[in-house]
């Protein structure tokens, strides 16, 4: 079974912090991620990386950066968390070959204060 | 830009009934289709993938594809009230595209 983690289910922070948000996957997926969703909008990619060091703008890119050293993990990052960034995060992993689907981690749920 | 559309809902039907869950797409170059399931403050999970015209059965699911009309459908028979919950459309484009495109989901409640 495939197994995507994420660092932590609930997240509390204050506006200006810097914020890490981890995921890792153990079914070496080349594809990775990060998604966040709030009500009525339903999911809007922020970044996917599909190799190591690699990584593409999704929808929503701006006052968020990712990074991806190992291909195993896909971190983002909030340089200056403001309170519009208050979401569930959800991370997700998709092996290389195309048609395949994407698994998706248990999401980690940020207010930000 | 690729649109996938899915009634918000809530789609209520009583327990033991068959939901249908429709979804239409407008690139007529998908290729894979996925029903995810998630319920309140969960992540998605995949329950179906077609990616070939007809009907694809699992259980109690079944997911109906149509290229030429450009939709797609879950059925659910005897439906419980452990369905309850939203479900995404996603589809894929053909080309090597790694990235789904997500319908907003539609919420089902199946009541007792």
């Amino acid at each position: 079974d495939v197994k995507v983690t994420q660092s932590s289910r609930y997240l509390v922070k204050r506006t200006g912090e810097k914020v890490f948000l981890e995921c890792v996957q153990d079914m070496d997926h080349e594809n990775m991620f990060w998604y966040r969703q709030d009500p009525g909008l339903g999911l809007r990619l922020i970044y996917f990386s599909y190799d190591v060091k690699m990584k593409e703008k999704g929808d929503i890119p701006e006052g968020y950066s990712v990074s991806r050293e190992k291909k195993e993990r896909f971190s983002l990052i909030l340089e200056s968390a403001s309170t519009n960034q208050t979401s569930m995060y959800l991370c997700a992993s998709s092996s290389g070959t195309p048609g395949k689907t994407q698994y998706f981690g248990p999401g980690t749920r940020l207010l930000v204060l | 830009q690729k649109e996938v559309e899915q009634n918000s809902g809530p789609l209520s039907v009583p327990e033991g009934a068959i939901a249908s869950l429709n979804c239409t797409y407008s690139d007529r170059g998908s290729q894979s289709f996925f029903w995810y399931r998630q319920y309140s403050g969960k992540s998605p999970e995949l329950i179906m993938s077609i990616y070939s015209n007809g009907d694809k059965e699992d259980g109690r699911f079944t997911a109906q594809l149509n290229k030429a009309s450009q939709y797609v459908s879950l059925l659910i028979r005897d439906s419980q009230p452990s369905d309850s919950a939203t479900y995404l459309c996603a589809v894929k484009s053909a080309g090597g595209s790694y990235i789904p495109t997500f319908g907003r989901g539609t919420s089902l409640i199946v009541h007792p």
